[in-house]
């Protein structure tokens, strides 16, 4: 089984609202991302948690708040977005952190910023 | 830092014939490399992979060649079929490294 799930797979959300979404995998993969996906663009990495710790932040606004609440979950907070957040949130997860095995990407989560 | 390109931005081949999708990559120091094929509202799907001491590993009709010379990666498909039709992305990672950098995707179009 390499399935990543992610839920919601659709939300529209105000600049003023709280959000959160949600990923989760269980094939014991100690490793799990969250990355952005702009129309026509590929995938740009925004944290990488290896072993339940964030171990990569690539810069990403403050309005955007990981979380890892065990090594099969992965949570991704959103408070007052902008509209140019609106984009295709992916999930993906690998048997470790050290970037040398495949990473199993969840269908992701279509968000739009109102 | 690292840059990865793709050479073709669209491909566009008949049903049966063999496609190609190329790839090229800046950091020599990179030394795992990943297809991806992205079908329309899904999320990335792995394909294959191939490590820096290889230069060739096949899959079930397809193949990845990898030469480090020229830092260029390719990914070869045999008898392509409607349902190949997809963005194809190539990505790289440095030994050691938790993060993937992904190439700007070739979009394959398989007439029937």
């Amino acid at each position: 089984d390499t399935e990543v799930t992610q839920t919601p797979k659709h939300l529209v959300m105000g600049m003023t609202n709280k959000k959160s979404l949600k990923c989760e995998q269980h094939m014991g993969h100690r490793a799990m991302y969250w990355y952005k996906q702009k129309a026509k663009k590929p995938p740009e990495l925004m944290f990488v948690y290896s072993y339940e710790k964030l171990s990569i932040n690539e810069s990403v606004p403050s309005r955007f708040s990981p979380e890892c609440p065990n090594s099969s979950l992965l949570n991704l907070h959103l408070h007052a977005l902008q509209p140019e957040d609106s984009a295709l949130y992916l999930c993906a997860s690998s048997q470790s952190g050290t970037g040398l095995y495949e990473q199993y990407f969840g269908p992701g989560t279509r968000l739009t910023v109102t | 830092g690292e840059s990865v390109g793709l050479h073709l931005p669209t491909l566009s081949v008949q049903e049966g014939d063999n496609s190609i999708i190329n790839c090229a990559y800046s950091n020599s120091a990179s030394d795992y490399f990943i297809w991806y094929k992205q079908e329309s509202g899904k999320g990335p799907q792995f394909i294959i992979d191939i490590r820096s001491n290889m230069d060739k590993r096949q899959g079930q009709r397809v193949t990845v060649l990898l030469n480090k010379t020229v830092k260029h990666l390719s990914l070869q498909i045999a008898a392509t079929q409607p349902g190949d039709s997809a963005v194809y992305f190539c990505a790289c990672a440095q030994g050691g490294s938790e993060k993937l950098v992904f190439g700007k995707g070739t979009k394959l179009t398989v007439n029937p």
